[in-house]
């Protein structure tokens, strides 16, 4: 069946630092992969998603790239800040009517 | 533009009792899934309905039914419940349409309701 498997955390980083948190995934077909956010207390937000072989998606400074050669679709971050700090999750989506399966997430921790 | 709301949002049952979590569904919305997340994992998914039918289920037993009602908006119910259920239970909508390839179909997420059982 489909997985995904997440660095664990947590990571800790100092603000400006760069940030790269791994997301691998096993899969049939072809998934759409997603990255969610959760702040303490909330639930999930979509932070970006790419459907297709190396399309990248991108907000908020946040960068993925849906590498199907690796079945990789690391986060990155040129210069993390404290509001950044949450646990952030890696997800996938099967063609048709499935459902999401998500990674166990990674925790970071930035610093002033 | 209301987003995905959850109720109540936190609640504490004992052990053997059930409970019923209510959602309702983002604008424009028609499908709703149910995910449960225990402290510290990623989301699991329970199940999904669409057209007031489930259309697809986890790996959960029968003792997790939910409904869905002509204006879109679900309940999660869970009866007889054990210590394990403690968890955050999550509420996620989407679009379906009559579009048969939903693969690329964002979910958004409630705030969930946290329930603790004693």
């Amino acid at each position: 069946g489909n997985s995904v498997t997440q660095m664990e955390g947590p990571v800790t980083l100092s603000e400006e630092a760069f940030l790269t948190i791994n997301c691998t995934y096993t899969a049939t077909g072809y998934p759409s992969l997603f990255w969610y956010v959760q702040y303490p207390g909330e639930g999930l937000q979509l932070l970006l998603k790419a459907t297709k072989a190396d399309d990248k998606g991108s907000n908020k400074g946040f960068e993925a790239t849906y590498r199907k050669e690796t079945t990789s679709f690391h986060l990155e971050k040129g210069s993390v800040q404290v509001s950044d700090s949450a646990v952030y999750f890696c997800a996938l989506k099967g063609t048709g009517f499935q459902k999401l399966v998500f990674g166990t997430g990674t925790r970071l921790l930035v610093s002033p | 533009d209301a987003g995905v709301t959850q109720s109540p949002t936190h609640l504490i049952k004992t052990r053997g009792q059930q409970v019923t979590l209510r959602c309702s569904p983002k604008s424009g919305h028609d499908t709703v899934s149910w995910y449960q997340q225990a402290l510290g994992q990623g989301p699991q998914f329970i199940f999904q309905y669409y057209e007031e039918e489930e259309r697809q289920r986890g790996n959960f037993p029968d003792r997790f039914s939910g409904h869905q009602f002509p204006n879109y908006s679900s309940e999660l119910n869970v009866n007889a419940l054990l210590l394990g259920d403690s968890a955050l239970y999550l509420c996620a909508s989407s679009f379906t349409g009559t579009s048969v390839y939903s693969g690329a179909n964002v979910l958004t997420f409630g705030a969930g309701s946290r329930l603790t059982v004693l």
